[in-house]
């Protein structure tokens, strides 16, 4: 199975702060990578599809990059809501995996 | 709007058999792909196995021998059954579909909030 190595696992940010999350693969794995935000009570929502493409309805402050084993989401100004959990998948090989999450709170 | 809403109980004695069901509501399931995922405590997410709106399937081969997802369209539903349970298998299950954004890749959303199933000895 592919592992997906997701850093840092957790990070302390004030509202307008500009954060990044990245995630490795432990194999290429083209752009066939998403990005989801987990909030507690809520279902998990897609922000970021094939690396660096927007989900519809998704605010424009989070933007996605990378291919092949490398990979960022970016938030350029933290709003409250964004206080939650990322993960990133892979969908290039079966089983499809997820990294081990990042967990963003309030400084 | 697309909903979608896990169902089922949530205990189920170990060796036993368990069954989940997600209703989709504002789509239909005769396209995409009708994902299963899970989440254990104090884990990540585990993607579990879909099946396609053709009827195919697509399993975690770490759950294969003992799982089934299948399609009910008369009730726009999907099911996952997980023989043999132990108490790894206890976790918060969530169904997802999964849609091709032209990479031939079925991304998820939207998703169900989860239910959680507890493996009881």
């Amino acid at each position: 199975d592919i592992q997906l190595t997701q850093s840092p696992s957790f990070l302390s940010a004030s509202i307008g702060d500009r954060i990044t999350v990245t995630c490795r693969a432990s194999q290429g794995i083209s752009s066939h990578l998403a990005w989801y935000q987990k909030t507690p009570g809520k279902a998990p929502k897609l922000l970021i599809y094939a690396a660096s493409s927007l989900q519809s309805g998704v605010p424009s402050r989070f933007s996605g990059s990378g291919s092949g084993t490398d990979f960022t989401l970016t938030i350029s100004s933290l709003q409250p809501e964004d206080f939650a959990t990322y993960y990133c998948q892979q969908l290039n090989h079966y089983p499809f995996t997820f990294g081990g999450g990042t967990k963003v709170e309030i400084k | 709007q697309v909903q979608l809403q896990e169902s089922g109980p949530g205990l189920v004695k170990a060796s036993e058999t368990l069954s989940l069901t997600c209703t989709v509501s504002g789509d239909s399931i005769r396209r995409d792909f009708w994902n299963w995922i899970r989440q254990s405590p104090g884990k990540g997410l585990e993607w579990i196995g879909y099946v396609h709106y053709s009827g195919s399937t697509n399993y975690n081969p770490s759950l294969e021998s003992r799982l089934t997802i299948s399609l009910d369209r008369s009730k726009n539903q999907f099911s996952l059954r997980l023989s043999s349970v132990t108490a790894a298998d206890t976790a918060v299950y969530y169904c997802a579909r999964g849609t091709d954004h032209g990479d031939y890749r079925p991304y998820l959303d939207p998703w169900g909030l989860g239910t959680r199933v507890t493996v009881s000895s």
